[in-house]
């Protein structure tokens, strides 16, 4: 079974550029997660849908963050314009409804630079 | 100011040698998780623990959680450099998780 995946793995952009993320979570998985890990850092939740419902976003920056899941299976993460602060390793996870309580599974994320 | 404090932040020792990683919080959670985390990859699960006191063995890792469950230890035996990794604990409340900081260990051969 495929895990997470994500693209690109890696991104260099000017600042005031848009950028976007793309996460395909795993087969079946309701629950996707977007978050944001700074170096030395733990992970820290951006957005977390229910389907393709939004259903808390109270971390997402909506000045600048946006982020969709359509059909309630992939989803897109963009930042328009990037700042230099939002250098970072964005991580999506995925998980499913059941007895194990919220595991998740991460894709390898997708390494941002803004120079 | 972290919700999850971890300790120490930074580890490094040699093969063989036994260790202790920490996590503590003021807040209880429902459960607890220890992912591990190596470069250029995410974090993977290692252990969920539920119930206070409870304590998990996973080959040479043990993870404890705490009675007033707000608090969790990583004891690894016989640490290899396999281990090397961040190690990460995260507190549930429901759909709610937070990471904390991560404990980087080295396992140096």
């Amino acid at each position: 079974e495929a895990g997470v995946v994500q693209s690109p793995r890696y991104k260099i952009i000017e600042k005031k550029q848009p950028v976007a993320f793309w996460c395909n979570p795993i087969s079946g998985h309701n629950t996707l997660y977007w978050y944001l890990q700074n170096l030395g850092q733990g992970p820290e939740l951006l957005i977390r849908y229910e389907n393709e419902e939004a259903v808390d976003d109270s971390q997402l920056p909506k000045d600048r963050f946006s982020a969709e899941r359509l059909k309630g299976v992939d989803s897109t993460l963009k930042i328009q314009p990037a700042e230099l602060g939002d250098s970072a390793v964005y991580l999506c996870a995925s998980s499913s409804q059941g007895r194990y309580y919220n595991e998740q599974f991460f894709g390898p994320g997708t390494r941002l630079t803004v120079l | 100011t972290q919700l999850l404090e971890q300790s120490p932040q930074f580890l490094s020792i040699q093969e063989g040698e036994n260790l202790t990683v920490y996590c503590n919080s003021s807040s209880v959670f429902s459960s607890l998780q220890w992912y591990r985390q190596e470069p250029g990859e995410g974090p993977v699960l290692l252990v969920t623990v539920v119930t206070g006191g409870e304590v998990k063995k996973l080959k040479r890792l043990t993870f404890q959680f705490g009675d007033a469950r707000k608090d969790s230890s990583l004891h690894i035996t016989a640490a290899q450099p396999g281990d090397t990794g961040l190690y990460l604990c995260a507190g549930v409340n429901n759909n709610d998780m937070r990471f904390g900081a991560g404990t980087r260990l080295t396992v140096k051969p």
